[in-house]
């Protein structure tokens, strides 16, 4: 079936960072691929999506890009900020109306 | 709008005890979720509705757990004589539609369930 493997955390960076998350899928079909952030005592929130190959979806400084060929959606971001320290999780949609999700990583930013 | 709400925020029951925790969705949304999160791990899918329907309760984990939903509005988890293992967060979730790949869920806060 249909699943998503995440680079296990925590992660932890230095504010200014350079930040990669991995995520790697298995699906039948074209699914759409989802990063979702929950912050500190807060809910799950989309952050950005991808619904085609080599589609990159961005969002508040973060990217990825939809690789078809490598079955990957990266999360990254150029410079980490301690606001950004969260949970990040990684998921698809696949042809039915379920999101299949990651596990999580953990991304703590030390200022 | 308001966005999705889950009452109880924090509920702490007794083993055997019965539970009951609901969901408010955003108000249009046809298509509502509910989730197990337990610690460190990721989201597990239990039930789905459309509308006032659930076509899809595989992901229920026993008999001891149901939930309803009226009037495409609020919809209520249910949980029988409640075990441990049960202890995780409960995440809901609402959509404009279900049955689409492009579909962007909007998620409550949770239910912390903590089963002594």
């Amino acid at each position: 079936g249909d699943s998503v493997t995440q680079m296990e955390g925590p992660v932890t960076l230095s504010e200014e960072a350079f930040l990669t998350i991995n995520c790697t899928y298995t699906a039948t079909g074209y699914p759409s691929l989802f990063w979702y952030v929950q912050y500190p005592g807060e809910g799950l929130q989309l952050l950005l999506k991808a619904t085609k190959a080599d589609d990159k979806g961005s969002n508040k400084g973060f990217e990825a890009t939809y690789r078809k060929e490598t079955t990957s959606f990266h999360l990254e971001k150029g410079s980490v900020q301690v606001s950004d320290s969260a949970v990040y999780f990684c998921a698809l949609s696949g042809s039915n109306y379920q999101l299949i999700w990651g596990a999580g990583t953990k991304l703590i930013i030390k200022p | 709008g308001a966005g999705v709400s889950q009452s109880p925020s924090n509920k702490v029951t007794e083993k055997g005890k019965d539970v009951e925790l609901r969901c408010d969705p955003i108000s249009g949304h046809t298509a509502l979720y509910w989730y197990r999160q337990r610690l460190g791990q990721g989201l597990e899918f239990l039930i789905y509705f459309q509308g006032n329907s659930a076509p899809d309760k595989s992901g229920l984990p026993s008999d001891r757990f149901s939930a309803e939903r009226t009037g495409e509005s609020v919809s209520t988890l249910t949980i029988q004589r409640t075990q441990q293992e049960d202890s995780a967060v409960y995440l809901c979730a609402s959509s404009l539609q279900g049955l689409s790949s492009y579909n962007e869920q909007f998620f409550g806060p949770g239910t912390r369930l903590t089963v002594l």
